[in-house]
C-alpha cells in the first residue's frame, strides 16, 4: 500500500531534549515535505527536499533540521524543543508538481 | 508570491443543504490548485486539483470546485452536505515544484 509513515505519532517531550520524527515513503517520490498544523494558522512549510542531498527551508525553519540522504526518509530534528513547536507536524511526499500524499501526522507537545 | 486565503473560518450548514467553501490566490506564475480534507485525528486526503484544461473540477465524495482565473478563485462546492463531512477543509496553491501553500482551513459543521 501507498502510504507516507511518520514516528511517532504523540511525543510528550521536555524543552532542551533532542527529539528525531521520522518520515518514510514507499512511492519512490522525489519531493518530500514537513509541515506544522496550528490553529488559526493552517500548515506551514518547516522544510522540503527535492531529491536526496537537497534540502532548504521553508517558511518556518527555526528551531528544525533535516537530511536527506535516502529517497525513502525524510527526518525531523529538533535539537532543543521549546514550548512554541509543541504543534501537529505532517510529513508528505510527491512527485514534482503532483499531488502531495500526506502521512498520519505526529503530535508533539514541548513542556 | 503565491498566498492563498479562505474567507470562512467556519461554515455551519444543515444536512442535506449545498454548501460553498470559498478559496482566493495569489500567484505570478501558473498555478496548480488543490483542495484537502482532514478529517478529526487523521492526515490531509485530497479532494480535488486543478493543474490544467476544464475550469469544473470534480473531486470524491460528490464535491466539485471551480476555478476561476479573473476573479483568482477556487471555490469548493456540493449540492448536498452529510454529517460525514463534517471535516476541516484545506486550499492549496502549488506550482510545478511541489511546494504547496496552503490557507487557514475552513471547519464545515454539518448538523442534523
Amino acid at each position: 500500500e501507498a502510504q507516507v509513515t511518520q514516528n511517532p505519532r504523540y511525543l510528550i517531550t521536555v524543552t532542551g531534549k533532542k527529539l528525531t520524527v521520522t518520515c518514510s515513503q514507499n512511492m519512490n517520490h522525489e519531493y518530500m515535505s514537513w509541515y506544522r498544523q496550528d490553529p488559526g494558522l493552517g500548515l506551514r512549510q518547516i522544510y522540503y527536499s527535492m531529491n536526496v542531498e537537497v534540502t532548504d527551508k521553508g517558511d518556518v525553519p527555526e528551531g528544525y533540521k533535516v537530511s536527506r540522504k535516502e529517497k525513502r526518509n525524510f527526518p525531523l530534528i529538533l535539537e532543543s524543543p521549546s514550548p512554541n513547536q509543541t504543534s501537529l507536524y505532517f510529513c508528505a511526499s510527491s512527485f514534482q508538481g503532483g499531488e502531495l500524499f500526506f502521512g498520519e501526522g505526529s503530535r508533539l507537545t514541548v513542556l | 508570491a503565491q498566498s492563498v486565503t479562505q474567507l470562512d473560518s467556519q461554515v455551519p450548514v444543515f444536512e442535506e443543504a449545498p454548501v460553498e467553501l470559498r478559496c482566493n490566490y495569489s500567484s505570478s506564475v501558473s498555478v496548480y490548485l488543490f483542495w484537502y480534507v482532514q478529517y478529526p485525528n487523521q492526515g490531509l486526503q485530497l479532494l480535488l486539483k486543478y493543474l490544467s484544461g476544464s475550469t469544473l473540477v470534480k473531486g470524491i465524495n460528490g464535491f466539485e470546485a471551480e476555478f476561476n482565473k479573473s476573479q483568482t478563485s477556487f471555490h469548493l462546492r456540493k449540492p448536498s452536505v452529510h454529517i460525514s463531512d463534517t471535516a476541516e477543509y484545506f486550499c492549496a496553491v502549488g506550482g510545478n515544484t511541489g511546494k504547496l501553500i496552503f490557507g487557514q482551513g475552513t471547519t464545515l459543521q454539518v448538523k442534523p
